[in-house]
């Protein structure tokens, strides 16, 4: 069974610009989260999306968005990117309920 | 306000010996439990967990503890093995947020010498 699919795995971004990242779940698997890791403040919880529906968001300003697909593809976007948005972006899928989260290799963004 | 501590950032053992990792919590409303381990330049590996209504749960050589009156829980690994050096971060859900919402402590990195 293939895991959680991220692209790109690398990124390198200009201040000001915006980004797109993907992310596929693994089959079957109907809630997609983001997180965010840095080396400053750990893994932080962005957003989860489920049925295409967002059921939760983290404690980050709306330059952060997404959207879930009818296929539980998610993607995440980025506006105005600012210098602390570099990070290790980090996909997750689970089946729901009490399960646990399955994470993809995540794509590092660089801002310069 | 960090509801999910791990103390130790390293921690060192022999190949062959137990290793311990400690996670605190401060959040009574946490019902769920995971922890997970990371190698550089890959995501989070899902290990083992274990729900509140639980004080112990195992698979293979891995234990989770749970202490719900101190709020705090271990991971047990036993026998330890090279391969088992990397990151290591608990994690835990809210009753109310019975979703993909972790919150994560700021890791322990265990380094098992052979």
């Amino acid at each position: 069974k293939a895991g959680v699919t991220q692209t790109p795995r690398y990124l390198i971004k200009t201040r000001g610009q915006q980004v797109t990242l993907s992310c596929s779940p693994i089959s079957g698997h109907r809630s997609v989260s983001w997180y965010q890791q840095t080396p400053g403040q750990g893994l932080q919880f962005l957003f989860e999306y489920f049925s295409e529906t967002q059921r939760n968001k983290g404690n980050f300003p709306g330059r952060f968005s997404g959207r879930q697909f009818s296929n539980s593809r998610s993607e995440m976007n980025v506006s105005t990117l600012e210098l602390g948005d570099s990070a290790l972006y980090l996909c997750a899928s689970s089946r729901g309920g009490n399960s646990p989260l399955h994470f993809g290799n995540g794509t590092r963004l660089t801002v310069t | 306000d960090q509801q999910v501590k791990q103390n130790s950032p390293s921690l060192s053992v022999q190949e062959g010996r137990i290793s311990i990792l400690n996670c605190d919590y401060t959040n009574s409303m946490f019902d769920y439990f995971l922890w997970y381990k990371k190698y550089p330049a890959e995501g989070p590996t899902f290990l083992i967990s274990i729900s509140s209504i639980k004080d112990k749960n195992e698979d293979g050589r891995f234990t989770v503890f749970l202490n719900k009156s101190a709020k705090h829980l271990s991971l047990h690994i036993v026998p330890s093995q090279p391969g088992d050096s990397a990151v290591y971060f608990c994690a835990a859900r809210s009753i109310y947020n019975q979703g993909g919402k972790l919150i994560f402590g700021q890791g322990t990195e265990l380094s098992v010498k052979p």
